[in-house]
């Protein structure tokens, strides 16, 4: 069946380093969902990539859409310590299902 | 505050019993979902439902039943408990079907002994 691959599984960096997450279907998706989960909380919708290629930024945050619609990515541009958490992606919709990938924790060291 | 609501917050219980978690949507939305979030895993998507009716099934155990009424609102039925379904369970809604955003709710956490 579909499955959504997601790596790193952990990843620690010093506040005001950069971070990249990486997501990748063993299908074509529809469109791509990022989701973020803070420890304790659930998570919380950031962005959807719907167009092959596309690029998207919210402040510090880029998101990439492949080409082919199989990958993505998520990079912070200079960590601080409220980007802790869960990164999660999320692929649509082959089977009618949204399938998470395993998520990235993120640690920042201040 | 995501305006999806999960009661109860917290539920201990033992194996071989029955529990029932309940779930009321974002005012508008008409889809819900349930997903199971185990220690140190993903989001394993349950089931969707979609007005009413079932619009999508994961990897639910047959133990596992859901339900969403002409309120909107969703219970999620889990029978004959084990250890292994101690987890944390989500719910979330969303206006239309998968390809809007979901909105989710602060969650279940289920214990069984």
């Amino acid at each position: 069946g579909q499955q959504v691959m997601q790596i790193p599984q952990y990843q620690h960096v010093q506040e005001g380093e950069d971070f990249t997450t990486y997501c990748n279907s063993s299908t074509t998706l529809s469109n791509i969902q990022w989701y973020k989960q803070r420890p304790g909380g659930h998570p919380v919708f950031l962005i959807q990539l719907v167009k092959s290629g596309e690029v998207k930024k919210q402040k510090r945050l880029t998101f990439q859409f492949g080409e082919a619609k199989k990958n993505s990515s998520l990079h912070i541009t200079a960590t601080q310590t409220t980007d802790v958490g869960t990164y999660f992606c999320a692929g649509c919709c082959d089977t009618g299902k949204l399938i998470f990938g395993q998520g990235t924790t993120l640690q920042v060291k201040p | 505050d995501s305006g999806v609501t999960q009661t109860p917050k917290h539920l201990i219980t033992a194996t071989g019993q029955r529990v029932t978690l309940r779930c009321s949507p974002r005012s508008g939305d008409l889809s819900v979902y349930w997903y199971q979030q185990s220690l140190d895993q993903g989001l394993q998507f349950l089931i969707q439902y979609y007005n009413g009716e079932e619009r999508a099934k994961g990897n639910i155990l047959e133990r596992f039943s859901a339900q969403q009424f002409p309120d909107l609102h969703s219970e999620l039925n889990l029978s004959s408990l084990e250890l292994g379904d101690s987890a944390l369970y989500f719910c979330a809604s969303s206006v239309a079907g998968l390809a809007s955003e979901q909105f989710f709710g602060p969650g279940t956490r289920l214990t069984v002994l």
